[in-house]
């Protein structure tokens, strides 16, 4: 079964330092992956995804994120974060005969301070 | 294009009681997946219906329900509410069951049980 852990709870960063919150999945094949965001109250955003093809994916917002294959890793990126980027992020991770289940991390909750 | 809508968005119920939750989703989507999210558990997958039929569900009680309309409207019920099912529903939409499609989220339903 798939499974997916994001080891980092809480990641504090400055407004302007770049960012990387880090996922790592389980999956027997090349899995789909995601990562969404969620704010206060409000459903998940997606920010962006990975079915196939070329393993740096952009999403929305500016945030990137890399498929490694050997690190079973889709790690996600941002050069320069901004106070209104607070958010809780998740990643999860699908699977082709599995129809719509994802699998999601618990999540990072990231924090920006001026 | 409006997109997935969830009634209520915020309901309390009674331990024994139970609950109706609505989603409608995209339109021309026609798969609809439920997930509950709590704090504890973060988010699990409760079932996926596609064109009125259950086609996956997750490890959840009998307790918890869905149905699917022509319209690709989905309710899920909820009976003999306990304490432990006070979460976020997150209803998501995606085009088809094949996987490979993102899936767009609805705000959610706070269901809180006293």
């Amino acid at each position: 079964a798939q499974s997916v852990t994001q080891p980092d709870i809480h990641i504090t960063v400055s407004e302007g330092a770049s960012l990387e919150l880090r996922c790592n999945y389980s999956y027997g094949a090349t899995p789909y992956l995601f990562w969404y965001v969620q704010s206060p109250g409000q459903g998940l955003q997606l920010l962006l995804k990975y079915f196939s093809g070329d393993t740096l994916v952009q999403g929305i917002k500016g945030f990137e994120a890399e498929f490694k294959r050997s690190q079973s890793s889709f790690n996600l990126r941002k050069p320069s974060v901004h106070w209104s980027d607070a958010a809780e992020y998740f990643c999860a991770v699908g699977a082709p005969m599995t129809g719509n289940q994802f699998y999601f991390g618990t999540g990072t909750s990231l924090t920006v301070i001026p | 294009k409006a997109g997935v809508t969830q009634t209520p968005r915020y309901l309390i119920k009674t331990r024994g009681q139970q609950v109706t939750l609505s989603c409608s989703p995209i339109s021309g989507h026609r798969s609809v997946s439920w997930y509950q999210q709590t704090p504890g558990q973060g988010l699990q997958f409760l079932f996926e219906y596609f064109s009125e039929t259950q086609r996956n569900k997750g490890n959840f009680p009998g307790r918890f329900s869905g149905r699917q309309f022509s319209n690709s409207r989905s309710e899920m019920n909820v009976s003999t509410l306990e304490l432990g099912d006070s979460a976020l529903y997150l209803c998501a939409s995606s085009l088809t069951l094949q996987g490979g499609y993102e899936q767009y989220f609805g705000p959610g339903t706070r269901l809180t049980v006293t």
